[in-house]
């Protein structure tokens, strides 16, 4: 039972163009929510989280939005950079209990920025 | 600040035979994980550690994978014996106390 979908494995983005990647959830009980960047050969970094009590949350150039009605949340990368390409996790919690996450992963969207 | 560090990077094996992984987390870092990415999935929980305590190991496999967190520091994963379908990117995870998870870069198994 996946309960972290990410319906697009792959997408290619002109470099300065925004990027959107997308993920629903099954499970309603998850309230927190993250984005992991992963490069090949290298664990995934984390880049940007948000709890459910908000609907966005802004970091530089990367914004993630929170549709909890739908149960849908997307990644806005923008600009997008040739540094951008890589592959990108969505991850659910239930709570934001740091030092005791117990993370589900989706499957991952290859982002590819075309120079 | 040193990452999570893990050996080795890569390993290939024969089903049935056996396999360690060594994990050495974050320094003080209380909570080590060990993650399973089969290729095309995400990563998948396969045992959660504080300090040297277990505190998640619900989706091991624990007919063939064993995890001991030695004096709450270092971690060794092991497979005994190994099936075709292990073959995944073992990856071990750490965090402290209103701090993210940090991932080493993992250990690629092949189980021919």
């Amino acid at each position: 039972d996946q309960q972290v979908k990410q319906n697009s494995p792959s997408l290619s983005v002109q470099e300065g163009r925004i990027s959107i990647l997308n993920c629903d959830y099954t499970n309603s009980m998850f309230d927190y929510f993250l984005w992991y960047k992963k490069y090949p050969a290298e664990g995934p970094t984390f880049l940007i989280s948000i709890s459910s009590i908000k609907d966005k949350n802004e970091d530089g150039r990367f914004t993630v939005f929170l549709n909890k009605s739908a149960k849908h949340l997307s990644l806005h990368i923008v600009p997008s950079q040739p540094g951008d390409s890589a592959v990108y996790f969505c991850a659910a919690s239930v709570g934001s209990n740091f030092g005791n996450e117990k993370l589900t992963f989706g499957t991952g969207t290859r982002l590819t920025i075309i120079p | 600040e040193a990452g999570v560090a893990q050996s080795p990077r890569y390993k290939i094996i024969e089903k049935r035979q056996s396999v360690a992984f060594w994990c050495n987390p974050i320094s003080g870092h209380a909570t080590l994980y060990w993650y399973q990415q089969i290729l095309g999935q995400g990563p998948k929980l396969l045992i959660q550690f504080q300090n040297n305590g277990v505190v998640d190991d619900s989706q091991l496999p624990k007919d063939r994978f064993s995890a001991e967190r030695l004096k709450g520091v270092d971690s060794t994963l092991k497979i005994q014996p190994a099936k075709l379908e292990d073959s995944a990117v073992y990856l071990c995870a750490s965090s402290s106390r209103n701090e993210k998870l940090f991932f080493g870069s993992g250990t690629q198994l092949s189980v021919l």
